[in-house]
């Protein structure tokens, strides 16, 4: 069984368009993250939720909204998408917010031409 | 400010050779530090963890011991393989409700 699933895995899009990365997780966990993943390997946390309420915020833009609508799901959403914006994203969950390790998803490559 | 600073790559080893890879952390009180692996085009797995000063973390043959007088958490495995080539990833967390991660290194293990 997978523990935390996103989807899709590849997406392709162009400049201006809206997007949106899924992400469930089966673990029972509380608290679920985005991370974004730039080419260079440099991991970034952007957001976080536990049971639904948002934690962190970081310095994101706010072209991108993530939604919970219960603890097991995490979406992302980007509007006007952006050259930049071209990165793996990757979702997290951990048992609670201050729990221990994250269990991470196998990352969405986005890629805006 | 609280932060991970791991060595930088890309380190190039021979099969059964011996690894080892920085850390060193800055952060107050006394963080959980981890060791997370990513095999290329997947995500990140907890490859070993240790949650108080002189804690060993072990796991596959990797080992890396919590140094709170150093500051460290320095990842070592006595042998490498081809299939440990990845990038690996030192990372803490403290009060803060967020996992802080390192640069990443990454290792690529010749036959």
């Amino acid at each position: 069984d997978t523990a935390v699933s996103q989807t899709p895995k590849y997406l392709v899009t162009q400049m201006g368009n809206d997007k949106s990365i899924k992400c469930e997780q089966n673990l029972g966990h509380d608290t679920m993250y985005w991370y974004k993943q730039d080419s260079k390997k440099f991991l970034k946390i952007m957001f976080s939720y536990n049971n639904k309420e948002l934690i962190i915020n970081e310095t994101v833009p706010n072209r991108f909204s993530p939604k919970s609508p219960d603890k097991a799901h995490l979406n992302l959403h980007i509007n006007s998408l952006e050259l930049g914006d071209s990165a793996v994203y990757f979702c997290a969950s951990s048992q609670d917010q201050y729990g221990t390790e994250a269990f991470f998803g196998q990352g969405t490559r986005l890629t805006v031409v | 400010g609280n932060s991970v600073t791991q060595m930088e790559g890309p380190v190039t080893l021979s099969e059964e050779a011996f690894l080892t890879i920085n850390c060193t952390y800055t952060a107050t009180g006394y963080p959980s530090l981890f060791w997370y692996v990513q095999y290329p085009g997947e995500g990140l797995q907890l490859l070993l963890k240790a949650t108080k000063a002189d804690d060993k973390g072990s796991n596959k043959g990797f080992e890396a011991t919590y140094r709170k007088e150093t500051t460290s958490f320095h990842l070592e495995k006595g042998s490498v393989q081809v299939s440990d080539s990845a990038v690996y990833f030192c990372a803490w967390r403290g009060s803060a409700r967020q996992l802080t991660f390192g640069s990443g290194t990454q290792l690529t293990v010749l036959p």
